[in-house]
């Protein structure tokens, strides 16, 4: 799983800010995607994409952005309309466009409110 | 949607003794169904997956079952060792709506020397 990059590992944001979480992965994959986990929970899917410049919304879109535009980068923005940021944020990606194929992550980012 | 339920929660047993989690899930067309082993603060890392054509798969000490017709499936690991302490998720991938996984809220296990 080392394929797959996430940065920063840890994350402020302050009130009324745009954050951007950037994910990169060297797999060759083409579906990529977001997941948000809180303490004791599951993870949740934020978006996905299964190619380059086109993307979907997944469980909990609201309040977060995505972009496509190359095929190693998936960049996730949680912005100032997300009222409870505070999570593990996991990217993963998988080889082939049939969702059914394994998922590997990458190390996440741990995002908090200043 | 897709629900799906993980029990227990917690789940603690002696050291070399078997471990089993159970995940139930709602949509009978799902097709595909992993576990991911997540210690504190990492990624979660594949560990076994199933298709749906399968009953049963195994990979040394870890066996995934199937049973569509009841809707769940488990893990089990056999001869536990401390190594094996971490929560571990069941996820389902059903194949409408959202191209992603579904995941049950995981189980902590804990194996007691």
């Amino acid at each position: 799983d080392g394929g797959i990059t996430q940065s920063p590992k840890y994350l402020f944001r302050k009130e009324g800010q745009n954050v951007t979480l950037s994910c990169e992965q060297n797999l060759n994959h083409d579906a990529m995607y977001w997941y948000r986990q809180d303490p004791g929970q599951g993870l949740r899917l934020i978006y996905y994409s299964q190619i380059v410049n086109d993307f979907q919304k997944g469980d909990i879109a609201e309040g977060y952005s995505v972009s496509r535009e190359k095929k190693e980068s998936f960049p996730l923005t949680v912005t100032s309309a997300q009222k409870n940021p505070t999570a593990f944020y996991l990217c993963a990606s998988s080889i082939s466009r049939a969702p059914n194929q394994p998922q590997h992550f990458g190390d996440g980012t741990r995002l908090s409110i200043l | 949607g897709e629900n799906v339920e993980q029990h227990p929660s917690t789940l603690s047993v002696q050291e070399g003794d078997s471990a089993v989690i159970k995940c139930t899930y709602s949509d009978s067309a799902s097709n595909y169904f992993p576990w991911y082993k997540q210690e504190l603060g990492k990624r979660p890392q594949l560990i076994i997956d199933i298709r749906s054509n399968v009953g049963e798969k195994k990979d040394q000490r870890i066996a995934v079952t199937l049973n569509k017709t009841a809707k769940h499936f488990s893990l089990h690991i056999t001869e536990t060792q401390p190594e094996d302490s971490a929560v571990y998720f069941c996820a389902v991938y059903s194949g409408g709506g959202a191209d992603g996984l579904t995941f049950g809220k995981g189980t902590h296990l804990i194996i007691q020397p």
